[in-house]
């Protein structure tokens, strides 16, 4: 049982390039999050879904997609990266909302934009 | 949308005495509030949590306290040990928004 997994856990891309994170989840969980963390900012949530075929938007949504194509999967890309998207990423799932659930979070990945 | 805060942003102590952290949220309405710790360069991971039908909560030297008429929960870690050194966050259910508001989190340095 691995939990959350994410992949890759460190890369550097050039500005204007472009690049999907993938989430996995094995603990078959219905809700799947993104968040980003920057230095005295604490986590700030990106997307989320609520189900497989499901997304929604969360606090800072702009620049970024997601897909939940399979429940067990959640993918968030940058479609053209800028210097504001460096930052730590963190995958999320729980069983039942954020309101019920405790979030399970992956180890997180490194993105850096030059 | 709920707005959490954290004080103090950082908090040294010597091994053994106490530690506490303060949140405060906006939102009258919310009605959960975990706490989360993040070891350096790990993820984070709840640790404890508390709802609004509840004042305190404890798990060994771990405490959480609720006062919902001022709107702010605090974090309490007794007997500290090295081992508690982290990023402590804590976070707010927002109904507005139907989402966790995390706090920016307070750095705990526990001195031997």
């Amino acid at each position: 049982n691995a939990g959350v997994t994410q992949t890759p856990k460190f890369r550097v891309l050039k500005t204007g390039q472009s690049m999907t994170l993938l989430c996995a989840q094995d603990m078959n969980h219905e809700y799947m999050y993104w968040y980003r963390q920057d230095p005295g900012m604490g986590l700030r949530l990106i997307h989320y879904s609520v189900g497989e075929g499901t997304t929604a938007k969360g606090e800072v949504p702009d620049g970024y997609n997601v897909s939940r194509l399979k429940k067990q999967n959640f993918l968030l890309g940058l479609e053209s990266a800028a210097p504001s998207q460096t930052s730590v990423y963190f995958c999320a799932s729980s069983q039942q909302g954020a309101l019920t659930g405790e979030l399970f979070f992956g180890e997180g990945s490194r993105l850096t934009v030059l | 949308g709920e707005n959490v805060e954290q004080h103090p942003s950082t908090l040294s102590v010597q091994e053994g005495d106490s530690a506490v952290i303060k949140c405060t949220y906006s939102d009258s309405a919310s009605n959960y509030f975990p706490w989360y710790k993040q070891e350096l360069g790990k993820r984070p991971q709840l640790i404890i949590d508390i709802r609004s039908n509840v004042g305190e909560k404890k798990d060994q030297r771990i405490a959480v306290t609720l006062n919902k008429t001022a709107k702010h929960f605090s974090l309490h870690i007794t007997e500290t040990q090295p081992e508690d050194s982290a990023v402590y966050f804590c976070a707010a259910f927002s109904y507005g928004n139907n989402r966790l508001a995390f706090g920016k989190g307070n750095q705990v340095v526990v001195i031997p």
